[in-house]
């Protein structure tokens, strides 16, 4: 079965600094969705990548997909205490879009003032 | 971007008792719907994938009986937690796909407690 690893598993930034999010597979991604969450509410979609080498951008959050498409990052720059959170990654299993998701364990960030 | 709405947000039952779950997606139909559930600074498990007018297929291990779920239109989906214990103590969140894109959106979530 597919599983999806995450690092780091907690991140404390202060504010201003850059930081990045990994998210690799053990199977190739054929859909790589990025959320996030604050602890006990829903998800919030962030974006998704489909194509080898695509690379997306909200705001200050760069998300990229790699050629072979078993990694992905997620880039935030000049992160505010807005930005904290934890940031989710899922996958679409099998190899299409089906929208049924694994998730990686999460990252959860801090960003001191 | 498309809405999907849970509801309750909180729920609090006697243990034995049933608790049903509504999720609905506000502005676009959903003929699938995705039901997970979230333990305490775990990550999100899936239980189901929820058919509009079919049974529901449950991922291994998780009780069909227990667990029922109905999606009775193509805007509805429940999940019903039967004769619930505190182990079952958690926080459910329910995701659609809208097909005239890609994105998967979720709702607000659950959250159960089972006394």
């Amino acid at each position: 079965s597919q599983e999806l690893e995450q690092s780091p598993q907690s991140l404390i930034v202060q504010e201003g600094k850059n930081l990045t999010i990994n998210c690799t597979s053990s199977k190739t991604l054929y859909g790589l969705y990025w959320y996030k969450q604050k602890y006990g509410e829903g998800l919030i979609f962030l974006m998704m990548l489909q194509k080898g080498g695509e690379e997306k951008s909200h705001e200050k959050i760069t998300a990229k997909l790699d050629e072979k498409k078993q990694q992905s990052s997620l880039h935030i720059t000049a992160s505010q205490p807005s930005h904290a959170g934890i940031y989710l990654c899922g996958a679409d299993i099998g190899s299409g879009n089906t929208g049924k998701l694994i998730f990686g364990q999460g990252t959860t960030l801090q960003v001191k003032p | 971007g498309a809405v999907v709405s849970q509801h309750p947000s909180r729920v609090i039952c006697k243990s034995g008792t049933s608790v049903k779950i509504e999720c609905r997606s506000l502005d676009f139909q959903a003929t699938t719907m995705f039901w997970y559930r979230q333990f305490p600074k775990q990550s999100l498990m899936l239980m189901a994938t929820s058919n509009e007018g079919s049974k529901a297929t449950y991922e291994q291990g998780v009780e069909k009986d227990k667990f029922l779920i109905n999606h009775a239109s193509l805007t509805l989906s429940t999940l019903t937690v039967t004769s619930a214990h505190p182990e079952d103590s958690s926080f459910y969140i329910c995701s659609a796909r809208d097909w005239m894109n890609t994105e998967a959106f979720f709702g607000q979530g659950t959250r159960l407690t089972v006394v």
